[in-house]
């Protein structure tokens, strides 16, 4: 049974903090590491796909970094606002397994104005 | 315009019964899944199709079928509903089926069992 962790489960920050998550995946059969923003009462919404070690992607004030070796994955989100409040997924796919996430139990981020 | 709609988004029902969950994505996806969001919140893969082909079936009861009838839509139909079946299932949709490319999710349907 291949586990993804998160950490931290949940988080409450001031706004204008600067923040990161952790993900930790099994290095073996690696495929693509991917990161979801998920806001209350909507569905996910993908953020960043990584596929190659020391990967680095960027959206905004959130930007994403891979270690395949270790198997770890960082989102940080830099200057938090109330409107970054959301869970944060990250999901696992590997090689011939036809696509399918396996995911995280989030990081539940609160930012408080 | 929506990406990815599921119908219904709310449905109770009691144990038993059969039911469907409707699911249509407009992006011009190859492939598409099913994926149920247990009581601890996690989401959880059950099903994926590939141009209306079946190539995952997450070990899930034999109670839930999927169907493809076109690559724009997968639909779940669930048969003798019980009540551990009670979760939001999510559909979802992306280019490909290697798992490189972004998932987009519809708004989920939450299934009460009763």
């Amino acid at each position: 049974i291949l586990n993804v962790e998160q950490s931290p489960q949940s988080l409450h920050v001031q706004e204008g903090d600067s923040t990161n998550f952790t993900c930790s995946f099994p290095s073996s059969n690696f495929y693509a590491l991917h990161w979801y923003r998920w806001e209350t009462a909507k569905s996910p919404e993908a953020l960043f796909v990584m596929t190659l070690n020391g990967d680095e992607k960027k959206k905004g004030r959130i930007s994403a970094t891979l270690n395949t070796k270790e198997g770890y994955s960082y989102l940080y989100i830099k200057g938090s606002q109330p409107e970054d409040s959301a869970t944060y997924l990250c999901a696992l796919t590997i090689y011939n397994q036809g696509g399918k996430l396996i995911f995280g139990q989030g990081t539940e981020l609160s930012v408080k104005p | 315009d929506t990406a990815v709609s599921q119908t219904p988004k709310y449905l109770v029902t009691q144990m038993g019964n059969d039911k469907s969950i409707k699911c249509e994505q407009n992006l011009g996806h190859d492939t598409m899944y099913w994926y149920k969001q247990d009581s601890k919140k996690f989401l959880k893969i059950m099903f994926s199709y590939n141009n209306k082909e079946l190539i995952i079936n997450e070990t899930v009861p034999n109670r839930f079928s999927p169907k493809s009838p076109d690559k724009a839509h997968l639909n779940l139909h669930i048969n003798s509903l019980e009540l551990g079946d009670s979760a939001v299932y999510f559909c979802a949709s992306s280019q490909e089926s290697r798992g490189t490319g972004e998932q987009y999710f519809g708004p989920g349907t939450r299934l009460t069992v009763t």
